[in-house]
């Protein structure tokens, strides 16, 4: 990746755990954007954050996002087996223009 | 709701050949994106155009071009296909400033599945 990187790379969990995935990157941002991605599938858009806030929520989702470490955390609460996918953290650079750089995704599976 | 449309789905080339992605954003997106994702790899952007004309350029090899039409609809030229190249082509598309605080959400195709042998 172009921006940074996603921890862990996989992760397992059983349905109703919490999972939570972090990313981080390196340049100074305007905002940070989490999307979801099936197997082969297109990217879809789940959460924004912009560069001034520190903490945002959405259903079961909560975005955290610290720019003095330049890091971020996706929980997803009570997962569901229909949360298996791979989640990618992506920014939008000050200096890049229009363009999102994407970070390199966490696997997660939520076992029934 | 319409989504952006990529055709073909699925596209098998031999080496040195030529291929053409074709891309129709969401009605009214004035903005398309195209990355490429090599298996088990984050997409990397490629180019983009806003209001057809060339907006960023990213990781775009020489032997690539694309370009918006009027309709808005954009493709993606590929010629002398490498094995490197196969992967899966996403388009996406947007409306400036209408994200959140003018940030904007990309909405992706289901993508293109390119096979170079």
């Amino acid at each position: 990746s172009q921006q940074g990187e996603e921890d862990p790379q996989a992760l397992s969990i059983q349905e109703g755990e919490n999972a939570t995935m972090n990313c981080s990157y390196k340049t100074s941002i305007n905002n940070l954007q989490w999307y979801r991605q099936n197997s082969g599938r297109g990217l879809v858009h789940l959460i924004l954050i912009r560069s001034n806030e520190r903490e945002k929520h959405s259903g079961r989702l909560r975005v955290t996002l610290d720019t003095s470490k330049k890091s971020s955390s996706l929980l997803i609460t009570a997962s569901r087996a229909a949360d298996t996918a791979s989640y990618f953290c992506a920014t939008d650079e000050k200096t890049s223009g229009s363009r999102l750089t994407f970070g390199e995704g966490t696997q997660l599976t939520v076992n029934p | 709701a319409a989504g952006v449309i990529q055709s073909p789905r699925h596209l098998i080339k031999e080496k040195r050949e030529t291929a053409t992605l074709k891309c129709y954003p969401i009605p009214r997106h004035d903005t398309v994106y195209w990355y490429q994702q090599g298996p088990g790899q984050d997409p990397q952007f490629l180019i983009s155009f806003y209001e057809k004309m060339q907006s960023d350029k990213g990781s775009i090899p020489d032997r690539f071009s694309a370009q918006q039409f009027s309709d808005y609809h954009s493709e993606l030229n590929m010629s002398s296909l490498e094995l490197g190249d196969s992967a899966l082509y996403f388009c996406a598309s947007s409306l400036a400033g209408t994200g959140e605080g003018g940030y904007e959400k990309l909405f992706f195709g289901s993508g293109t599945q390119l096979s170079v042998l």
